[in-house]
């Protein structure tokens, strides 16, 4: 069966600090999605990464694919409190078209 | 151009009773997906349609729910006699095509709570 791994699953942290959430998966995929999804929200759409060695940044946010490791990051620099919510990535393994999301990363940032 | 739009956005069921939700894909979208989350958990896929196919049914439980995806209307995910275990959010999402899209847009899902 295909895991799609996260780690932390909660994550508090100060306002200014670094962090990074992990996600491993468990199948031969070079498209990997991040998702932000707030309180009763549906998923907001961060980052798509197609190829190893993707790296793509938007604001506090950065997002990194090594697809040999079956590994991506999304990296927060400089936390600020509108960042806190729940963060999800998802995988589409090379065979099939369905998304296999992660257990999520629900983030609160602190004043 | 119009997002994905789910309706209802809440829905409450009585145990027994069936639920229906409707899902309208983007504009020029072709393919729907369902998906099932859970309190505290992420999405977990169900169903994969095109317009009137079923493409991949992998993830929905062998009993009591179906979907269609029609020629004409939006996409029905339906739910008979629904049990308490049902309460979830459905959350719908629409491409373009098939594996070559890849994006899918998600709708703001249905909260369906079954008392």
């Amino acid at each position: 069966e295909l895991k799609v791994e996260q780690n932390p699953l909660f994550l508090s942290m100060q306002e200014g600090k670094n962090y990074t959430i992990y996600c491993n998966y468990s199948t031969t995929s070079d498209r990997l999605y991040w998702y932000r999804q707030d309180p009763g929200k549906s998923l907001e759409s961060l980052f798509v990464l197609l190829s190893n060695g993707a790296v793509k940044q938007e604001g506090r946010l950065m997002a990194s694919l090594d697809t040999k490791a079956r590994l991506s990051t999304l990296h927060i620099t400089a936390a600020v409190h509108d960042l806190s919510a729940t963060y999800f990535c998802a995988v589409v393994p090379r065979t099939g078209n369905q998304f296999y999301f992660g257990t999520g990363t629900s983030l609160t940032v602190i004043p | 151009n119009a997002g994905v739009m789910q309706n209802p956005r809440h829905l409450v069921r009585r145990r027994g009773q069936e639920a229906r939700l409707r899902c309208s894909p983007m504009k020029g979208h072709s393919h729907v997906y369902w998906y099932r989350q859970l309190p505290e958990e992420g999405l977990k896929f169900m169903v994969y349609l095109q317009k009137e196919n079923i493409i991949d049914e992998s993830g929905m439980p062998k009993e009591r729910f179906s979907a269609e995806f029609p020629k004409e209307g939006p996409s029905i995910l339906r739910i008979q006699q629904v049990v308490r275990g049902d309460s979830a959010a459905y959350f719908c999402a629409s491409s373009t095509s098939g594996r070559e899209s890849y994006e899918q847009y998600f709708g703001p899902g249905t909260r369906l709570t079954v008392t």
